[in-house]
């Protein structure tokens, strides 16, 4: 497997369009994270899925912020309008949880190359 | 709502060295513990994944120890080298539902 799959890896645009994050996961995988890294704040979680359902997007910072999973081979992350402040470096993971009997699950999460944002 | 430390922010040591990593998480009810590396503009890389159940997991020079109940981890790397050089984070997956939450990581200099 090629791992997960951002793209683009650079976005530079102005303050005010709309933006899409793209994501594909590895194959197989049933959970699918959005992060945001900054200098500031570190890595942020946005929002994840579970078997391509949104479980928890407490993280979105704004109404600005969504995303979509259409299937279990594709996710998007959109900005609309973008601002400046928006500008980061977005990470797409995945994971596998693995249920054991009488025990904890065991999963590992494994992240793309990252989209970097500028709004200018 | 967990919350996971680094401490200190950054270190820089001279080659040769041995060297340990702080983590420490607040919610002791975690699944497993995951350390990254992360190189200067580039991607996450698992390094080590701990269970929740284990005490220790080695991978070469690394050496990754978990203590839950005191909420901490280790992340010791043997003899060190500038190509160790780079940004190491731990996170923690807290609950049913595998909530990942990172540390700020530690960027570590590794001098010739």
């Amino acid at each position: 497997d090629a791992g997960v799959i951002q793209s683009p890896r650079h976005e530079v645009t102005e303050m005010g369009q709309e933006v899409t994050l793209r994501c594909k996961p590895i194959s197989g995988h049933d959970y699918l994270f959005w992060y945001r890294q900054t200098m500031m704040r570190g890595l942020e979680l946005l929002i994840y899925f579970n078997n391509n359902v949104p479980i928890d997007d407490s993280g979105m910072p704004e109404d600005r912020f969504s995303a979509k999973m259409p299937n279990a081979s594709f996710s998007t992350l959109k900005i609309q309008p973008s601002e400046p402040r928006d500008s980061a470096v977005y990470f797409c993971a995945s994971s596998l949880w693995i249920w054991r009997v009488g025990g904890p699950g065991d999963t590992e999460a494994f992240f793309g190359q990252g989209t970097r944002l500028t709004v200018v | 709502k967990q919350e996971v430390t680094q401490i200190p922010a950054a270190l820089s040591v001279p080659e040769g060295e041995n060297l340990v990593l702080n983590c420490s998480f607040t919610d002791s009810a975690i699944y497993n513990l995951q350390w990254f590396r992360q190189d200067p503009g580039k991607g996450l890389t698992s390094l080590l994944l701990i269970q929740s159940s284990q005490r220790e997991q080695t991978s070469g020079r690394l050496n990754a120890s978990l203590d839950k109940s005191s909420g901490r981890s280790t992340l010791y790397i043997a003899a060190s080298q500038p190509g160790d050089s780079a940004t190491y984070l731990c996170a923690v997956y807290t609950g049913a539902n595998s909530k990942l939450t990172f540390g700020k990581g530690i960027t570590l200099s590794v001098r010739p």
